[in-house]
């Protein structure tokens, strides 16, 4: 079947302007991770989504960040007021359920560049 | 709470010799520990995962971990290196402290030599 899909592949930015990066899980996933890639760095841990239970979003680095995940399965992340320090990719994940032993399926990420 | 290290941010090996990149964590419970290989211009995709069964563990592509708990380590290997498994590796821990926080480590760069 199909895998974690995420839109757009790239997105070139000016400072101050608002994003909006979408995740397309594999169907049947219950839980859902973005995570932020900074250059030459490992994976920061963004916000949580599980089924219908109140996301974890302890690892949004601002308030200008946010994300919603609509009827359990598309999510979109949203950044407000986009800043040079916000470039990075950004990558989403899924699960079949949550828990410590599960595989993360990850999409191909989305190259934010703001300039 | 948990923490991943992984001592080597870049590792050169010739085509044929083997490979270690090595792993250290830290947690307060039993962890899971995996190891995803990134290359480039393609998504993550896990190698190999340890659930506390075996402590040594084999996953795709030739590559095998080992979990020492008296040393808090679980280093990656393979006996063998390939041009192919050029690529960005990473550990990665969590545990039952809490189910959305799997730690990434920074990354290790494998290069290999004709």
């Amino acid at each position: 079947g199909a895998g974690v899909s995420q839109s757009p592949s790239n997105k070139v930015t000016e400072k101050g302007k608002d994003v909006e990066l979408r995740c397309d899980p594999i169907s049947g996933h219950t839980a859902l991770y973005w995570y932020r890639q900074s250059l030459g760095q490992g994976l920061e841990f963004l916000i949580y989504f599980q089924g219908n239970s109140a996301p974890d979003k302890s690892g949004l680095p601002s308030d200008r960040f946010s994300a919603e995940r609509t009827g359990g399965s598309v999510s979109t992340l949203t950044i407000q007021r986009t800043q040079q320090e916000d470039s990075a990719v950004y990558l989403c994940a899924s699960s079949s359920t949550s828990g410590i032993f599960n595989e993360q399926f990850f999409g191909p990420g989305t190259r934010l560049t703001v300039l | 709470a948990q923490s991943v290290t992984q001592l080597d941010s870049h590792v050169s090996v010739s085509e044929g010799t083997p490979v270690l990149l090595r792993c250290n964590y830290s947690s307060s419970y039993s962890p899971s520990l995996f190891w995803y290989v990134q290359h480039p211009n393609k998504g993550l995709q896990l190698l190999l995962k340890y659930t506390s069964a075996a402590t040594l563990v084999k996953g795709i592509n030739g590559f095998e971990a080992e979990f020492k708990k008296s040393e808090t380590s679980f280093h990656l290997t393979k006996p063998s290196a390939h041009m192919s498994d050029a690529a960005e590796y990473f550990c990665v821990v969590s545990d039952y402290s809490s189910a959305s926080k799997i730690i990434f480590g920074s990354g290790t760069r494998l290069s290999i030599r004709p």
